[in-house]
């Protein structure tokens, strides 16, 4: 079964400055989709940012980009210029492809605080 | 464009009472539906998902069951509720991509119930 690690609980970062949330990963799949996604206090979840194993190239959305390892099992998120809206609870996702109907497995979650 | 809703937003129940959560999807077809549990500060936890109509997979031994009657319909139920209920049930879909497993499938969550037992 596949696991997702978040080490941070809590994260905080000041307005206009950039930081990096950490999410590990454990699988024995070779090809798979990952995700982040942002829950704010409405708790919608919103997708952030998606990155497909067989490509190499990290993926990137406007502020939002990833440093993804594949050898390391590693898939973190980096928020540039970070603005007021951005706080909320961040999931790192992983989720299988084919015909097992796609199930995701999320970590625990890192809330993200960020001051003016 | 696809729209889920989920009823109750909110919900309180007494130990011991059924329950009954509903999810439906608009505006597309033959979806993959799923049932997540996000307890108070957690990640979500995949409860069931079904692929059609009366196929349902559990994930973990609980307390609940799920059900799809209905191709866009999806059913979180349980004949008694226990305290370890409480939560945050999200509902989401998903569709398989025609062209082959490599092909990006996103999954989209409703707005969520939230569940108190007392």
């Amino acid at each position: 079964a596949q696991t997702v690690t978040q080490s941070q609980p809590e994260m905080s970062v000041q307005e206009a400055e950039t930081v990096t949330l950490s999410c590990t990963y454990d699988t024995s799949e070779s090809d798979y989709y990952l995700f982040w996604y942002k829950q704010p206090p409405s708790r919608q979840m919103i997708l952030v940012i998606r990155q497909e194993a067989y490509k190499q190239q990290n993926a990137t959305e406007n502020r939002f980009s990833v440093n993804f390892q594949k050898a390391a099992k590693s898939f973190s998120l980096k928020i540039s210029d970070s603005q007021l809206g951005d706080a909320a609870m961040y999931f790192c996702a992983y989720r299988t492809i084919g015909t097992n109907a796609g199930k995701s497995t999320f970590g625990d979650g890192t809330t993200l605080t960020v001051k003016p | 464009s696809q729209t889920i809703h989920q009823w109750p937003a909110t919900l309180v129940q007494p130990v011991g009472s059924p329950l009954s959560l509903e999810c439906t999807v608009e505006g597309t077809s033959n979806p993959n539906l799923y049932w997540y549990r996000q307890a108070a500060g957690r990640g979500l936890q995949l409860l069931f998902y079904s692929v059609g109509i009366g196929q349902i997979s559990s994930e973990v031994p609980q307390n609940l069951s799920a059900s799809r009657p209905q191709d866009r319909q999806f059913i979180l139920s349980s004949k008694k509720l226990l305290l370890s209920d409480s939560g945050f049930y999200l509902c989401a879909w998903s569709v398989l991509p025609l062209s082959g497993a490599s092909s990006y499938n996103e999954q989209f969550f409703g707005p969520g119930t939230r569940l108190t037992v007392l």
